[in-house]
Parts: structure tokens; C-alpha cells; sequence
């Protein structure tokens, strides 16, 4: 079955750690996206990258690193400059980035980082 | 500023009566509008969508509303079932052709009860 594989589920980093959560999709869509949920707050955009070897900043990107180096992979890198990592990390992916199309995410099962 | 509003952050309804779920807006460039549904542990699934140029859309047991003037929009679940239970978010886009755009607001549990 088609669809999006994040890893790990559950992450626990050190402060002042780096740490990367990986995305992969088979869907062959061509947009990728990551989003942060946090307690009482809508899913806010950290970055997306609508094709191979390009990415954009969302909202939220400080703090926050991406790559988009195969079609199929959207690998987060979570730094240590970001204040307040953890959350719950979404990755997402569209299979246009234009028309009505691009707003149909299909969502991964995300990925719960903690810092200790 | 939170540009998608869902005020109410939980609603139980009794199983084979309607759910609705309402939304408000503020930015008057939104023009395309979604639904998603999560449940625990998983990731968010696309529900249903309306375009700006419509003020209904109906998918089976789903209707959504969109009231521009009001700059509102909800969901009506008829009949609601045990397996509706979950978390809606209501999702907003300032064109069809930017998905970047996407803004989501905080999300409204539902619980059906038996």
C-alpha cells in the first residue's frame, strides 16, 4: 500500500542535541511538507519543498533544517537552536504543489519528540 | 493570530444524531476550504472540501457548509457513527494552487456516544 513512513514514532533527545526524523513516501507525490503540533495550536508549516532539490521556509522554520535530495525521502533535522523542539512532528505530501490538488495532504502517523 | 478558528474544542454527540462542527475564518483571501479527521496515533486524512464559488458540498454522510458572507463554514455528519469519533481539524487556503498556504486551525474532538 501506498502511503507516508515517519520514523522513530517517539524520539528523546538531550538538550542542545541535534536529531532527525525521517519521512519517506511512495506515493509519488511530488510535494513534501513537515508541520509541528503542538497542545491547543493548529498544525503550523516548517517547511515544504515542492520538488526534488528545493525547499522553501513555512511559518515556523527557525530552528529547523530540511533536504530533499530523492523524490521519495524529506528528512527534518531538528537543531539545537530551536528553544522549544518538543512536539509532535507531521510529515505530509500533495501530489501537485499547484491546483486544487495541492491541498489534499495525505499525513504520515507523526512523530513524537521530547526533550529531556 | 489565529487566521482558522474551531471554538469549540470538543463536542459529543449520540450516535445516529447530527454532528455539526463549525469553523470561522478571518482572512477574506481564504478561497478554498478542507476538512481532516484524525485519530489517535495516526496522522490526519482528508475529509471533504469546498470551493469558495460553492456554498455546499455533500460526500455521503458528509455535508459541508460555507457561509462567505459570515466568513464560516461546518460540517454536518448525518447520521453520526461510533467510528466518527476523532479529532477535526478545519483547514483553509488562500488559492487552489498553493498548498503551501494551508492554514489549520487547533481542531475539534468528537465523540460519538452510544
Amino acid at each position: 500500500d501506498g502511503g507516508i513512513t515517519q520514523s522513530p514514532k517517539y524520539l528523546f533527545r538531550k538538550e542542545g542535541q541535534n536529531v532527525t526524523l525521517s519521512c519517506e513516501q511512495n506515493l509519488n507525490h511530488d510535494a513534501m511538507y513537515w508541520y509541528r503540533q503542538d497542545p491547543g495550536q493548529g498544525l503550523r508549516l516548517i517547511y515544504y519543498s515542492q520538488i526534488v532539490n528545493d525547499f522553501q521556509k513555512g511559518d515556523i522554520a527557525e530552528g529547523y533544517s530540511v533536504s530533499r535530495e530523492k523524490k521519495e525521502s524529506f528528512p527534518l533535522t531538528v537543531t539545537s537552536a530551536q528553544k522549544n523542539p518538543t512536539a509532535f512532528y507531521l510529515c505530509a505530501s500533495s501530489i501537485d504543489h499547484r491546483g486544487a490538488r495541492a491541498n489534499v495532504l495525505t499525513f504520515g502517523a507523526g512523530s513524537r519528540l521530547t526533550v529531556l | 493570530d489565529q487566521q482558522v478558528k474551531q471554538n469549540s474544542p470538543s463536542l459529543s454527540v449520540q450516535e445516529g444524531r447530527i454532528s455539526i462542527l463549525n469553523c470561522d475564518y478571518t482572512n477574506s483571501m481564504f478561497d478554498y476550504f478542507l476538512w481532516y479527521k484524525k485519530y489517535p496515533a495516526e496522522g490526519p486524512t482528508f475529509l471533504i472540501s469546498i470551493s469558495s464559488i460553492k456554498d455546499k458540498n455533500e460526500d455521503g454522510r458528509f455535508t459541508v457548509f460555507l457561509n462567505k458572507s459570515a466568513k464560516h463554514l461546518s460540517l454536518h455528519i448525518v447520521p453520526s457513527q461510533p467510528g466518527d469519533s476523532a479529532v477535526y481539524f478545519c483547514a483553509a487556503s488562500g488559492s487552489t494552487g498553493t498548498a503551501s498556504k494551508l492554514t489549520f486551525g487547533t481542531g475539534t474532538r468528537l465523540q460519538v456516544t452510544l
